[in-house]
């Protein structure tokens, strides 16, 4: 089935630093891509939807300033965190659109700023 | 808009108990329904899906009924498992007017799940 592989999956810096987070998916070409953000015990906040070779499409209240999001081939976008501070600490999620079960997610991230 | 509700956890359960966990969605036009199981540190796969009214999706165990009637995708396992506790989350897409492509998820807020021996 399909495979989407994120990177890193934990990650501690320091504030002020950026973060980037990979997410490739592995066995198919990914147009469209999904970041998502999860607070303990919470839902999925959708951030943005990414799109191979195009801006991505943020939602209502991100920052997109803060959370670049690059999307440059089929099989791999990125997200990253810029001059990051502890309420960025999060549990970030990427997936993928795929052809056959329709979403194939990411492992995750966990950023923890200090 | 489009909006999922499934009903408040925690759940927790001996195990070989049946399970039920309610999911309750509006959505605009016609919604593909998805259950996705989320082990503690990991992020989500899919349960089981439902593209249409009436279909049933399922899958090691788990079983989900769309009710376009009832606007309802309730998850069910007739005997749960200790390995069966994770957090499920209940969510729907629309798809596009060809029927080729998903719009983005619509989650709930999770049902967290715990099964004791």
């Amino acid at each position: 089935g399909a495979v989407v592989s994120q990177h890193p999956s934990r990650v501690i810096c320091k504030s002020g630093t950026s973060v980037k987070i990979e997410c490739r998916s592995l066995d198919f070409q990914a147009t469209t891509m999904f970041w998502y953000r999860q607070f303990p015990k919470q839902s999925l906040m959708l951030m943005a939807t990414s799109n191979e070779g195009s801006k991505a499409t943020y939602e209502q209240g991100v920052e997109k300033d803060k959370f670049l999001i690059n999307h440059a081939s089929l099989t791999l976008s990125t997200l990253t965190v810029t001059s990051a501070h502890p309420e960025d600490s999060s549990f970030y999620i990427c997936s993928a659109r795929d052809p056959g079960s329709g979403y194939t997610f990411g492992s995750g991230t966990r950023l923890t700023v200090v | 808009g489009n909006s999922v509700t499934q009903m408040e956890g925690p759940v927790t359960l001996s195990e070989e108990a049946f399970l039920t966990i309610n999911c309750t969605y509006t959505a605009t036009g016609y919604p593909s329904l998805f259950w996705y199981v989320q082990y503690p540190g990991e992020g989500l796969q899919l349960l089981l899906k439902a593209t249409k009214a009436d279909d049933k999706g399922s899958n090691k165990g788990f079983e989900a009924t769309y009710r376009k009637e009832t606007t309802s995708f309730h998850l069910e396992k007739g005997s749960v498992q200790v390995s069966d506790s994770a957090v499920y989350f209940c969510a729907l897409s629309l798809i596009n007017a060809g029927g080729t492509s998903y719009g983005k998820l619509t989650f709930g807020q999770g049902t967290i799940l715990t099964v004791h021996p």
